[in-house]
């Protein structure tokens, strides 16, 4: 079965730099969303989009931003970036299921982000 | 507000044994969505089970089971005749039932570490 899609898996950056993270939804999932998992940490939720509008919002620094795209696809946009910001990014996507209640989400494998 | 507590930072077993993972919650809502997800050393998230909060039914699931329950708001991961490929770390989540998109919030984590 097709998985929720990541990329790039590995990204190094240097301090104030910026870097665009992609997730690509397994197909007929609606809704997308990001968390952050430092190391030996739990994953932290940080922004969610459902039908490409802002859902429900995290500790997302007000420095990213993100959006869900006509295809679902979505992007994580970081800028000035900070030592601090190196962590494993994770996208997951789910479908809305009936009576409105949010289904089960499924984890991408996750982007590597590395600040120097 | 929502928070989850898995007491058990660390678990060593010997293959073979029975190993139970502790997840207590707290939530105001009286429908939630309680999930195990396992994440092995290679680092993506992978989901083990969903239980909703009106399905009180233990599940049986091969080598895991698990066991809810509502009176002291626990819902705990077993898994019988451990093996080398279960270590990994778990984590148990919580999510309210809200809108599309509503964030999974996540306990700090057990690590299982099993031994041949």
């Amino acid at each position: 079965a097709a998985g929720v899609i990541q990329s790039p898996r590995h990204l190094i950056k240097e301090k104030r730099e910026t870097a665009t993270l992609k997730c690509y939804p397994i197909p007929r999932h609606d809704t997308v969303y990001w968390y952050q998992q430092g190391p030996g940490q739990d994953p932290q939720f940080l922004i969610s989009f459902y039908e490409k509008m802002q859902s429900d919002k995290g500790s997302i620094p007000d420095r990213f931003s993100a959006q869900q795209f006509s295809d679902y696809h979505s992007e994580l946009n970081m800028s000035s970036l900070e030592l601090g910001d190196s962590a494993l990014y994770f996208c997951a996507s789910s479908s809305r299921g009936s009576g409105g209640a949010t289904d089960t989400q499924y984890f991408g494998p996750g982007t590597r982000l590395t600040v120097l | 507000a929502q928070k989850v507590t898995q007491a058990q930072t660390e678990i060593s077993v010997v293959e073979k044994e029975d190993v139970t993972l502790d997840c207590v919650y707290e939530t105001r809502d009286t429908t939630y969505y309680l999930f195990w997800y396992k994440q092995p050393p290679s680092g993506e998230l992978v989901f083990l089970i969903r239980r909703n909060s009106f399905d009180e039914q233990n599940e049986i699931s091969g080598r895991y089971s698990w066991n809810f329950q509502k009176s002291t708001s626990s819902f705990n991961f077993t898994i019988t005749a451990s093996q080398v490929v279960d270590s990994a770390v778990y984590f148990c989540a919580l999510s309210e039932f809200n809108q599309a998109g509503t964030a999974l919030i996540f306990g700090k984590g057990t690590t299982l570490s099993v031994s041949s």
